[in-house]
């Protein structure tokens, strides 16, 4: 069975600061691996999909990477801006292809 | 463009009654569509799985005669919340299998369910 952590829980950090968050997952049986934005009350943004072949992904301030041997993946994101608050949820592929979530990072970027 | 459109995004409804949630695939034909749950500030947990011209599977836990889900064509499933209570208030979103193993998966945009 498939089980997908993320660490820390919640992350309150001052503007501009670079900052890592944490997924792990038991099975590293997996296509790929994506990050995910969830702001209150609302739906998921995709950030960032890395497959299984690659070690990172990059788009714009934001760098995830991968090590499946280990079942782990970070998002790092650079110089946070309070914009960048919200919940941030990681979530691979499983059996028929729906996806496990973590129970995601809430960041908290103050001015 | 959107990939999966769910509606309404947002619903409000007594104790009792019922709501339907839709969940629409737009660029292609899905024989499977996966329905979520999402509580405050808890994560996305897998509800069911619906299945073309077939009954939908549910997640241990998840009764079945509640959350009624019906996959009537290709492109659409929809869930019923039948004889909602408050304790069902929750986030409730769609999403459809992936593409192919290289491809990112498609959420519809969530239904917010309120009952009062």
């Amino acid at each position: 069975k498939q089980e997908v952590t993320q660490i820390p829980a919640a992350l309150s950090v001052p503007e501009g600061e670079n900052l890592v968050l944490n997924c792990s997952f038991t099975d590293s049986a997996i296509y790929n691996l994506q990050w995910f934005r969830q702001d209150p009350g609302k739906g998921l943004t995709s950030l960032l999909l890395i497959q299984s072949s690659q070690r990172e992904q990059t788009s714009g301030r934001l760098n995830a990477s991968l090590d499946k041997s280990s079942g782990r993946s970070t998002l790092y994101i650079a110089a946070s801006q309070p914009g960048d608050s919200a919940t941030y949820l990681c979530a691979v592929p499983y059996n028929n292809n729906d996806m496990r979530f973590g129970a995601g990072t809430r960041l908290t970027v103050k001015p | 463009g959107a990939v999966v459109s769910q509606h309404p995004s947002w619903v409000i409804c007594k104790s009792g009654t019922s709501v339907k949630i839709e969940c629409r695939s737009l660029d292609f034909q899905a024989t499977t569509m996966f329905w979520y749950r999402q509580f405050p500030k808890q994560s996305l947990m897998l509800m069911a799985t619906s299945n073309e011209g077939s009954k939908a599977t549910y997640e241990q836990g998840v009764e079945k005669d509640k959350f009624l889900i019906n996959h009537a064509s290709l492109t659409l499933s929809t869930l019923t919340v039948t004889s909602a209570h408050p304790e069902d208030s929750s986030f409730y979103i769609c999403s459809v299998p992936l593409l192919t193993a290289n491809t990112e998966a498609f959420f519809g945009q969530g239904t917010r369910l309120t009952v009062v």
